[in-house]
C-alpha cells in the first residue's frame, strides 16, 4: 500500500516554456504533499509543502511565482516550473503523507522526474 | 535552525560491516528515520527511531542518542548492492516536516 505515482520520470523541455510534473497517490490519501529537488551528489531539498484544499508553504529561497504548486484533491498535486532556465535542471521528487500516517510513518515517496531544460 | 551532518563519502569492502553516522541539531524531535537512495532514483525507507537504543532490521540497524543527537545506521555482511547514498532525515516538532541530512556515499568494493 502507500503507491505515489510520479510523472513524468523524465522531461526535456527548452528554456522559457513551462514544464508540469504531476504526484498522485493510488491507494491511500494524501494530506500533505512534500516536493523536493535534488541536484547531482547533493541530498533532498524541500521546496514547498502542500495541504490538499489551501496554498502551499514555500520554503526560503523558493519562488512560488515560478513553482506553482496546487494539491486540489486528496489524490493529486501538481508543481509547475514555469519559464524554465538550464539551473532548473534537477532531479524533482514528490513525497506524501495520509490521513492514517502517525509519526513514525516513513514518508511515501514518488519515482521522481528528471527535468532538463535546453 | 536545523542541522544535519552525516560524512560525504564512505568506502567499505564486499562481507564487510560499515557504520554511518548522523548527527542532528533541530528546533525539534519527533523522530528519526534512515533512507536509502540509488543514484536517479527516489529513496526507499529503512528503519525508524524515536526511542534511545538499537533497532535491528536483518542486516540493518539502527542507533539513537536522543541527548546526544545522534545516529548511526549499521550495514552488515555488505553487498554490492549496498552502493547507494544514504539519507538520514529528522521529523521536526510538529511531525509534519522532515529535514534531510546531506547523505553519504558508500561504494562497497569486491
Amino acid at each position: 500500500g502507500a503507491v505515489v505515482s510520479q510523472h513524468p520520470s523524465r522531461v526535456i523541455c527548452k528554456s522559457g516554456t513551462s514544464v508540469k510534473i504531476e504526484c498522485r497517490s493510488l491507494d491511500f490519501q494524501a494530506t500533505t504533499m512534500f516536493w523536493y529537488r535534488q541536484f547531482p551528489k547533493q541530498s533532498l531539498m524541500l521546496m514547498a509543502t502542500s495541504n490538499e484544499g489551501s496554498k502551499a508553504t514555500y520554503e526560503q529561497g523558493v519562488e512560488k511565482d515560478k513553482f506553482l504548486i496546487n494539491h486540489a484533491s486528496l489524490t493529486l498535486s501538481t508543481l509547475t516550473v514555469t519559464s524554465a532556465h538550464p539551473e532548473d535542471s534537477s532531479f524533482y521528487i514528490c513525497s506524501a503523507r495520509g490521513s492514517r500516517d502517525r509519526g513514525n510513518s516513513p514518508l511515501h515517496f514518488g519515482n521522481g522526474t528528471r527535468l532538463t531544460v535546453t | 535552525g536545523q542541522n544535519i551532518d552525516q560524512p560525504t563519502e564512505m568506502t567499505a569492502t564486499e562481507g564487510a560491516i560499515v557504520q554511518i553516522n548522523c548527527t542532528y541539531q533541530t528546533s525539534g524531535f519527533n523522530g528519526l528515520f534512515w533512507y536509502q537512495q540509488h543514484a536517479g532514483e527516489a529513496p526507499t525507507f529503512l528503519s525508524y527511531n524515536v526511542l534511545d537504543g538499537l533497532e535491528e532490521k536483518g542486516r540493518f540497524s539502527s542507533f539513537l542518542s536522543r541527548s546526544k543527537g545522534y545516529s548511526y545506521l549499521l550495514l552488515k555482511e555488505l553487498q554490492m548492492k549496498d552502493s547507494a547514498s544514504y539519507l538520514c532525515a529528522v521529523l521536526d516538532n510538529y511531525g509534519q516536516n522532515f529535514v534531510f541530512g546531506p547523505g553519504t556515499r558508500l561504494s562497497v568494493l569486491p
